[in-house]
């Protein structure tokens, strides 16, 4: 039962405009979000994050979206680069006592930036 | 240095031999977690501990065993692996204070035979 959903396994976009990758979870608990972004042959790293109770953050070319009520956030890359060609994958957590909790990640999305 | 080290970096191995894969942190975190990275599936946790008394199954914990030897080690163990735990394996570790994100080593890639 995938908990985190990205539904589009790959993504092309030409230099210079704008990406848009899609995220979807089923547990309406999730209350912090989160976007990595992985290389070949190197671990994620982490981009940018959301807490459930923000629609918006936004972190110079890179902006997250959270609906919740449709239990939808977004990543949007303006302008891309081909630098960031790589896998993006999103992540959901849960917050006991204060604090996240493990992290629930989707199939991830390949991003690639055409020059 | 990296903050979060995986030793080995590659592995091969047959089927029925115990291995076990090596994760040290620098970064002080009490939270370490290990996922394995498989085509099509993403990253898909196997055991997370957040403290050196404390080990929690994940999602596909069968198969798998882990010691937490020290809040900086934690190592995962293929009692008798088997050819579809082939596939990319990441420690990482996360600060229990507040929302943050979690580090990630640079991963082991195994492959069973």
């Amino acid at each position: 039962d995938q908990q985190v959903k990205q539904n589009s396994p790959s993504l092309s976009v030409q230099e210079g405009r704008i990406s848009i990758l899609n995220c979807d979870y089923t547990n309406s608990m999730f209350d912090y979000f989160l976007w990595y972004k992985k290389y070949p042959a190197e671990g994620p790293t982490f981009l940018i994050s959301i807490s459930s109770i923000k629609d918006k953050n936004e972190d110079g070319r890179f902006t997250v979206f959270l609906n919740k009520s449709a239990k939808h956030l977004s990543l949007h890359i303006v302008p891309s680069q081909p630098g960031d060609s790589a896998v993006y994958f999103c992540a959901a957590g849960l917050n006991y006592g204060g604090a996240t909790n493990k992290l629930i990640f989707g199939t991830g999305t390949l991003l690639a930036v055409q020059p | 240095d990296a903050d979060v080290t995986q030793t080995p970096r590659n592995r091969i191995t047959k089927t029925g031999k115990r291995i076990m894969l090596e994760c040290s942190q620098t970064k002080g975190h009490d939270r370490m977690y290990w996922y394995r990275q498989d085509p099509g599936l993403g990253l898909r946790l196997i055991y997370y501990s957040f403290d050196v008394k404390d080990i929690n199954k994940g999602e596909i914990s069968d198969g798998y065993s882990v010691s937490r030897q020290a809040q900086a080690k934690f190592s995962l163990s293929l009692e008798s692996a088997i050819p579809n735990q082939t596939a990319l394996y990441f420690c990482a570790t996360s600060d229990p204070r507040g929302n943050t994100e979690a580090f990630f080593g640079q991963g082991t890639r195994l492959t069973v035979v």
